[in-house]
């Protein structure tokens, strides 16, 4: 299957820092997904890209569908306390018609007041 | 617009019995998909539903099994429950198979003893 890889597994970071943190894969992706997941409950989508080069940015966070479309990165600047959590980037193919998402394993990001 | 529901919330059980778990996606999104998630596996892809057929499927065993309705509301069954089969289980909604961004529950949490 489609394995995205993410690294480091953790990262723990200063209040107001920047963070950036990548994913990869040997699959090429139509899509590229970044959510957060907070404890106890389900992820939560960050943002979309959906096409190769895209630069889109939601508030702090910043993402790129990298020019090979088979990685993205994902930065937040200025880290706040409430930043903590898990990111999980998501990339998607369309297969025969049908919609498939594959995740990566995660990047606990830890924010030190 | 109410966001996409996971019942029950938390549920234990013994091994070798069987459990259902719901999902009602968000109002007028056709698409559910259902993901197990561990702290080892990240999050793994189980089967998506549209129009109350099964689209697609991930690797899991046929103790794993899922339907959808025509009010788009889907259950996901495990039978033959083993210890492994712990696990947040994840549902998403998106308006279509084709359609690239998924909104998730919060997930029930299934704990085998």
């Amino acid at each position: 299957g489609q394995q995205l890889n993410q690294s480091p597994q953790s990262m723990f970071i200063q209040e107001g820092e920047d963070v950036s943190m990548n994913c990869t894969s040997s699959s090429i992706f139509n899509t590229w997904l970044w959510y957060k997941q907070e404890p106890g409950e389900g992820p939560v989508l960050l943002i979309a890209l959906y096409k190769a080069g895209e630069l889109t940015s939601n508030g702090r966070l910043t993402a790129q569908f990298g020019i090979t479309r088979k990685d993205s990165f994902l930065n937040i600047s200025a880290s706040i306390p409430s930043d903590v959590g898990i990111y999980f980037c998501a990339g998607q193919t369309i297969i025969y018609g049908n919609n498939r998402l594959a995740f990566g394993k995660g990047n606990q990001v830890v924010v030190i007041p | 617009k109410a966001g996409v529901t996971q019942t029950p919330r938390y549920l234990i059980k013994t091994r070798g019995q069987q459990v259902t778990l719901s999902c009602s996606p968000i109002s007028g999104h056709r698409s559910v998909s259902w993901y197990q998630q561990t702290p080892g596996q990240g999050l793994q892809f189980l089967f998506e539903y549209f129009s109350e057929t099964q689209r697609n499927k991930g690797n899991f065993p046929g103790r794993f099994s899922g339907r959808q309705f025509s009010n788009s509301r889907s259950e996901m069954n495990v039978s033959t429950l083993e210890l492994g089969d712990s696990a947040l289980y994840l549902c998403a909604s998106s308006l279509s198979t084709g359609n690239t961004e998924a909104f998730f529950g919060q997930g029930t949490r299934l704990t085998v003893v």
